[in-house]
């Protein structure tokens, strides 16, 4: 069964310290792995989207990692600000037509306090 | 270059009525996907548009209903509605390529009483 785990499920850190996302899955065939930050009551934003070759992919502070063989993906903010505060979503695509069949993750709640 | 834009915002219905729900895509995006999103839950696949055609479709039963228009723009349709159909709709568009990002609207949030 295709399915994503996102750990830890919510997370409270003080501002201007760094955190670690974690997502699993068990998506094949795979075709690419995407982060995405929903701030509430808004839809997701895409942080960074990765294929099977790509190792690392940085988008400002936000840096993700992808290791295609043991099927997990991370999410490391540096330096958190206020703004942070959202929930951040692992969405893995699955080959098999043109865009691929994408499976969400529920998500972690990051709450970023002053 | 407005984003993907979805309306209404909110809506009340009750029991057994039905809903529609409107989207219009990015500019230059002719896919339109359609995802259900539970209080604390990552979104629910519903269906996907292109070309005026459903190309995809999730677990959802044939209570939800889509339509694409030429101009791209999609509606999303729920009959006999549930109390557990009460969600954050999102629409979201891209162009038809397998690693483009999905472009997200702020939704619509839908309440059944």
């Amino acid at each position: 069964k295709n399915q994503v785990e996102q750990s830890p499920q919510s997370l409270i850190i003080l501002e201007g310290k760094n955190c670690t996302l974690q997502c699993n899955y068990t998506v094949s065939p795979f075709s690419n792995l995407r982060w995405y930050k929903q701030d509430t009551g808004r839809g997701p934003v895409s942080l960074t989207i990765m294929t099977f070759s790509e190792n690392t992919k940085s988008n400002g502070r936000y840096t993700a990692t992808l290791d295609a063989d043991t099927k997990q993906s991370s999410l490391h903010i540096t330096a958190s600000q206020l703004s942070d505060s959202a929930s951040y979503i692992c969405v893995v695509s699955a080959r098999g037509s043109t865009l691929g069949r994408l499976y969400f993750g529920r998500g972690t709640q990051l709450t970023v306090w002053p | 270059d407005a984003g993907v834009t979805q309306s209404p915002t909110h809506l009340i219905k009750t029991r057994g009525q039905q809903v529609t729900l409107r989207c219009s895509p990015k500019s230059g995006h002719d896919t339109v996907s359609w995802y259900q999103q539970a209080l604390g839950q990552g979104p629910q696949f519903i269906f996907q548009y292109y070309e005026e055609e459903e190309r995809q479709r999730g677990n959802f039963p044939d209570r939800f209903s889509g339509h694409q228009y030429p101009n791209y723009s999609s509606e999303l349709n729920v009959n006999a509605l549930l109390l557990g159909d009460s969600a954050l709709y999102l629409c979201a568009s891209s162009p038809d390529t397998r690693d483009s990002p999905l472009h997200f609207g702020n939704g619509t949030r839908l309440t059944v009483t």
